[in-house]
């Protein structure tokens, strides 16, 4: 099945550090959505970007699309306990109803 | 959770036996999907349904079965067939468009540990 690889796969930081994961692809995209799941849980939906270039902010998580709609990433700065969990990129297969999810990467901070 | 019901969160089942698990929304929302998720692993799409009556494989079909009589409900039914059921399956459905050129995102389940023995 089709997966796509994120970087990196697993990180762990101090609390306070800055976390910063990629989402690559080899084809141009539609559009590209960024879920969180919290250990446990269910993954839950972050954000959606669509235009070239694009950057959206929320509150300490950066979100970016690249300008040739090939890659994202998220960034998150000064981490907290609260930010634990396993980020997924995810997008549309080809104009579909199927989406394909990134293999994720798992943050731990460390307090 | 948040409209979308997964029954059993847990769920333990003997090797050859089928089992059918649940996914209920009442959200309102067409399509449906179901996804397995192994230990460290990301999601892997099994099936989806965009409306009642219709559905279309994911990538990791074989062994697997699903139905969509009813917009609320999308069962799926783990067979013998599949080799290594033991996962965590999660249903999600895919929520609508508000603007033109927009995409819609995905709203999971809190999802159903299956456990083989």
């Amino acid at each position: 099945g089709q997966q796509v690889m994120q970087i990196p796969q697993y990180q762990h930081v101090q609390e306070g550090e800055d976390f910063t994961t990629y989402c690559n692809s080899s084809t141009t995209l539609s559009n590209i959505q960024w879920y969180k799941q919290r250990p446990g849980g269910h993954p839950v939906f972050l954000i959606q970007l669509v235009k070239s270039g694009e950057v959206k902010k929320q509150k300490r998580l950066t979100f970016q699309f690249g300008e040739a709609k090939k890659n994202s990433s998220l960034h998150i700065t000064a981490t907290q306990t609260t930010d634990v969990g396993t980020y997924f990129c995810a997008w549309p297969f080809s104009g579909t109803y199927k989406y394909i999810f990134g293999t994720g990467t798992r943050l731990k901070v460390l307090a | 959770d948040g409209g979308i019901t997964q029954s059993p969160k847990y769920l333990f089942r003997k090797e050859g036996q089928n089992v059918t698990l649940s996914c209920e929304q009442n959200l309102n929302h067409d399509a449906m999907y179901w996804y397995r998720q192994d230990p460290g692993q990301g999601l892997r799409l099994i099936y989806y349904s965009q409306i009642v009556n219709d559905f279309q494989k994911g990538d990791i079909a074989e062994g697997y079965s699903v139905s969509r009589e009813k917009k609320e409900s999308f069962p799926l039914t783990v067979t013998s067939a599949q080799k290594n059921p033991t996962a965590f399956y999660l249903c999600a459905t895919l929520g609508p468009s508000y603007l033109a050129h927009s995409y819609n995102e995905q709203f999971f389940g809190p999802g159903t540990r299956l456990t083989v023995l």
